[in-house]
């Protein structure tokens, strides 16, 4: 089945500064790639996806690539704000094109 | 609109009793998923359901847990006799057509 890799655990950052964080994925037949962003005590909200039929997308400071030769797709945040701090999941769509499989998440943190 | 809606937001039991974890999805959303969420595991999928019906339960860990959607508007999650080792934050999704998931803010529960 599926596997999801995330790199790094862990990330600190400057205030203004880019961050970026790795993903790769096992199941070539794996079409659907969301990021999703949770804060302390709330659910994780879906911040960005991309198709595999796309090799980039962006919403204002944030974007997400996808190499799928490679098998490995990225969430690069740019101008990072303090309220950009948060955990990071990565997850990509299983062969039946419905159940997600997540990364282990990276836990973001902006200082001012 | 109204959000994934999840009851209790956090439930502390002692082990053997049994416990009822409650999900409204999003109106008009066909799909709706079960995860588990701990420090060790990260966010597990544990079943889904598409229109009402039981799609995929292999992530439930063992007979005692069991989820059952009576209606497009309502899920239980059910887990008799409760353990310690099944505390975790308990999350629902909804989804339309299989993407993108929304999940509601978690049960957190604490089995002592």
């Amino acid at each position: 089945g599926e596997n999801v890799e995330q790199h790094p655990s862990t990330l600190s950052v400057q205030e203004g500064d880019s961050a970026v964080i790795k993903c790769t994925y096992s199941d070539s037949a794996s079409n659907y790639f969301p990021w999703y962003k949770q804060e302390l005590g709330k659910g994780p909200q879906l911040i960005i996806d991309i198709r595999s039929n796309v090799g980039e997308k962006k919403d204002q400071r944030i974007a997400v690539t996808l190499n799928k030769t490679a098998k490995h797709f990225s969430l690069h945040i740019t101008e990072t704000q303090p309220e950009d701090s948060a955990v990071y999941f990565c997850a990509a769509m299983d062969q039946a094109g419905t159940a997600l499989i997540f990364g282990k998440g990276t836990t973001l943190s902006v200082s001012s | 609109d109204a959000g994934v809606i999840q009851s209790p937001r956090h439930e502390v039991t002692e082990m053997g009793q049994e416990v009822t974890l409650r999900c409204k999805p999003i109106s008009g959303h066909d799909y709706l998923f079960w995860y588990r969420q701990t420090m060790m595991r990260g966010l597990e999928l544990l079943i889904y359901f598409n229109n009402n019906v039981p799609i995929d339960d292999s992530g439930m860990p063992e007979d005692r847990f069991s989820a059952k959607m009576p209606n497009a508007s309502f899920s239980t999650l059910k887990i008799q006799p409760s353990e310690p080792r099944d505390s975790a934050v308990y999350f629902c999704a909804s989804s339309l057509g299989g993407q993108p998931q929304h999940f509601g803010d978690g049960t957190r529960l604490s089995i002592l």
